[in-house]
């Protein structure tokens, strides 16, 4: 079956450290995107990108970086420099065009510690 | 403005009664209209999709929209304590290549 994994499912981060989010599609979807939800909140974008090698900052972008080196795959990193970094994590995907809504993961929610 | 808006409830509904959730949108050249239900602690799933003027049913959810008016609408009818869940309003600007969300309304239903 075709879906979005993300992994870890839980993850813990002590201060100052860096920390690697994945997220996997095998829907051939073009597009990908990553959320952060804070508790009571909507979703905030971080980054997205709408093909291979390239991707552009969202809403929130300080603070995390990501990479698109093949179709399937969009990981995010959470850097030290994200100061406030606790929260549930959500990685989309998407045909690009209007017509089209998002497929999401499971999502991973870190705390630190 | 925010450009997509929702109350962000709680909303209250008996089981068995219908639950309507509403969403306003600012940009006028909006084109496609999402409903996405999120359990707690879950992710979200699209439930619904609106493209236009009018209403389009799929079971017990009946899209409604409305461009003249910039409003979206979400009614579940014969609401089921299952239907107790968060759902997030969605919309995709015309050119835009990723989908702005509402903040979301809790809903309750109660036996």
């Amino acid at each position: 079956d075709g879906g979005i994994t993300q992994s870890p499912k839980y993850l813990f981060r002590k201060e100052g450290q860096n920390v690697t989010l994945s997220c996997e599609q095998n829907l051939n979807h073009d597009a990908m995107y990553w959320y952060r939800q804070d508790p009571g909140q909507g979703l905030r974008l971080i980054y997205y990108s709408q093909i291979v090698n390239d991707f552009q900052k969202g809403d929130i972008a300080e603070g995390y970086s990501v990479s698109r080196e093949k179709k399937e795959s969009f990981p995010l990193t959470v850097t030290s420099a994200q100061k406030n970094p606790t929260a549930f994590y959500l990685c989309a995907s998407s045909i690009p065009g209007t017509g089209y809504g998002y497929t999401f993961g499971s999502g991973t929610r870190l705390t630190v510690v | 403005q925010k450009e997509v808006e929702q109350n962000s409830g709680p909303l209250s509904v008996p089981e068995g009664a219908i639950a309507s959730l509403n969403c306003t949108y600012s940009d006028r050249v909006s084109q496609s209209f999402f409903w996405y239900r999120q359990y707690s602690g879950k992710s979200p799933e699209l439930i619904m999709s609106i493209y236009s003027n009018g209403d389009k049913e799929d079971g017990r959810f009946t899209a409604q929209l409305n461009k003249a008016s910039q409003y979206v609408s979400l009614l579940i009818r014969d609401s089921q304590p299952s239907d107790s869940a968060t759902y997030l309003c969605a919309v995709r600007i015309q050119g835009a290549q990723k989908l702005v969300f509402g903040q979301g309304t809790r809903l309750t239903i109660n036996p």
